[in-house]
């Protein structure tokens, strides 16, 4: 149980156009869902969480506006890089709780790797 | 703030060796800690927690044991196997929502 998917797994795009990414729970309704960046050979860097129903909560220093997340249901949340840079390129990965997070139980996406060239 | 800090990898042992993965975190209040492996091409899994001081979260032959008195949670395994290659992370909760992770320490087993 508690199966997290995205999709793609990886995405090429070009300078200038937007991406977006699916994070969906499988077989759980999560109440939040977590966005992380992951650099080669370091660790996860939380972007934002998300509530469903309500605006995501971005961490300092992450462009909310370049970095859009639509969280409508139980299920789904996407994360749309708009604009995309080649220093965009990066390991997204989601993560999503049912219980808002709070005793840390959260459920990971296998990732998505994006590359702008 | 919150912080995790794990040993430098990457790790190299030969089957059926002792592991132990070192961590010690910083934190605020009295945190949840955890243990998270990523194998090649998947997710994050949790391997195992430990929410309060002396508990010993346990999974798959991991052990790790929630030392306060010297912020610690050290990931230790007695005989491991080429199966348990991985990327292993720390992480601690502490009441807000977010994991705060270590920098994941990178595990191969030699047969």
């Amino acid at each position: 149980g508690a199966v997290v998917s995205q999709h793609p797994s990886w995405v090429i795009c070009k300078s200038g156009t937007s991406v977006k990414i699916e994070c969906r729970s499988l077989d759980f309704q999560a109440t939040t869902m977590f966005w992380y960046r992951q650099f080669p050979k370091q660790s996860l860097m939380l972007m934002a969480t998300s509530n469903e129903g309500s605006k995501a909560t971005y961490e300092q220093g992450v462009e909310k506006d370049k970095f859009l997340i639509n969280h409508a249901s139980l299920t789904l949340s996407t994360l749309t890089v708009t604009s995309a840079h080649p220093e965009d390129s990066s390991f997204y990965i989601c993560s999503a709780s049912e219980d808002r997070g709070l005793k840390g139980e959260q459920y990971f996406g296998p990732g998505t790797r994006l590359t702008v060239t | 703030g919150d912080s995790v800090t794990q040993m430098e990898g990457p790790v190299t042992l030969s089957e059926e060796a002792f592991l132990t993965i070192n961590c010690t975190y910083t934190a605020t209040g009295y945190p949840s800690l955890f243990w998270y492996v990523q194998y090649p091409g998947e997710g994050l899994q949790l391997l195992l927690k430990a929410t309060k001081a002396d508990d010993k979260g346990s999974n798959k032959g991991f052990e790790a044991t929630y030392r306060k008195e010297t912020t610690s949670f050290h990931l230790e395994k007695g005989s491991v196997q080429v199966s348990d290659s991985a990327v292993y992370f720390c992480a601690l909760t502490a009441g807000a929502q977010k994991l705060v992770f270590g920098q994941g320490t990178r595990l191969t087993i030699n047969p």
